[in-house]
């Protein structure tokens, strides 16, 4: 079963723009983690928020946390055509977090 | 540099044709684990391993098997493969409580 769910599903901006998407989840958790997909290729890990974290930063990066709410947002501002890809959030639980549980992702086209 | 390994990273087979693909990771890492991704239902979790010899069920486990025989390599085993595995296979490990490194993929259509 997929602990997050993400929204939006799709998501399409001029570069230039911000992207919000968001991520909500079910259970507790240790930590909140965002990755990255190009088109069926890796997924590439871009941030980490730990569970008494509420916001952190990384580079054009923006995640909040909402422990309350479960809920997490991303924040990529400035978008480039390069950012164009499928966002996934996930949740890790269990021993040394290694139950990871992903989200249904968002993508994100950034049009030039 | 800091690398997670998949063979095959493509491959057809036929139904009930035993299947290994390996993963191999040089970070030293106690976990490992495998995922599927397939479209609508995102990355589900298959198997993990928390160090050689010590591998527990994810959320996906049926028709698989895995081994944890060295702490690099965490290989997954489908003795009988069914359409239904037709999939993106992703292999990944981390260190405590980190982000996980994924390895490239590997694409495997069971006909």
């Amino acid at each position: 079963s997929q602990q997050g769910e993400e929204d939006p599903q799709a998501l399409s901006i001029q570069e230039g723009e911000n992207a919000t998407m968001n991520c909500s989840y079910k259970t507790s958790i240790n930590n909140l983690q965002w990755y990255r997909q190009n088109s069926g290729r890796g997924l590439v890990h871009l941030i980490l928020i730990r569970s008494n974290e509420r916001e952190k930063h990384s580079g054009r990066l923006r995640v909040t946390l909402d422990t309350s709410k479960k809920s997490s947002s991303l924040l990529i501002t400035a978008s480039r055509a390069a950012d164009t890809a499928s966002y996934f959030c996930a949740t890790a639980s269990g021993a040394a977090g290694n139950k990871l549980t992903f989200g249904g992702g968002t993508r994100v086209l950034v049009k030039p | 540099e800091a690398q997670v390994t998949q063979n095959p990273r493509y491959l057809i087979t036929v139904t009930g044709k035993k299947l290994t693909v390996t993963c191999s990771q040089n970070m030293n890492h106690e976990y490992m684990s495998w995922y599927r991704q397939d479209p609508g239902l995102g990355l589900r979790q298959i198997y993990y391993s928390m160090n050689v010899e010590v591998t527990d069920k994810g959320d996906v486990p049926e028709g698989y098997k895995v081994s944890r025989k060295e702490k690099r390599n965490f290989p997954l085993i489908l003795e009988s493969p069914s359409p239904n595995q037709t999939s993106l296979y992703f292999c990944a490990t981390h260190s405590g409580y980190n982000e996980q490194f994924f390895g490239p993929g590997t694409r495997l259509t069971v006909l």
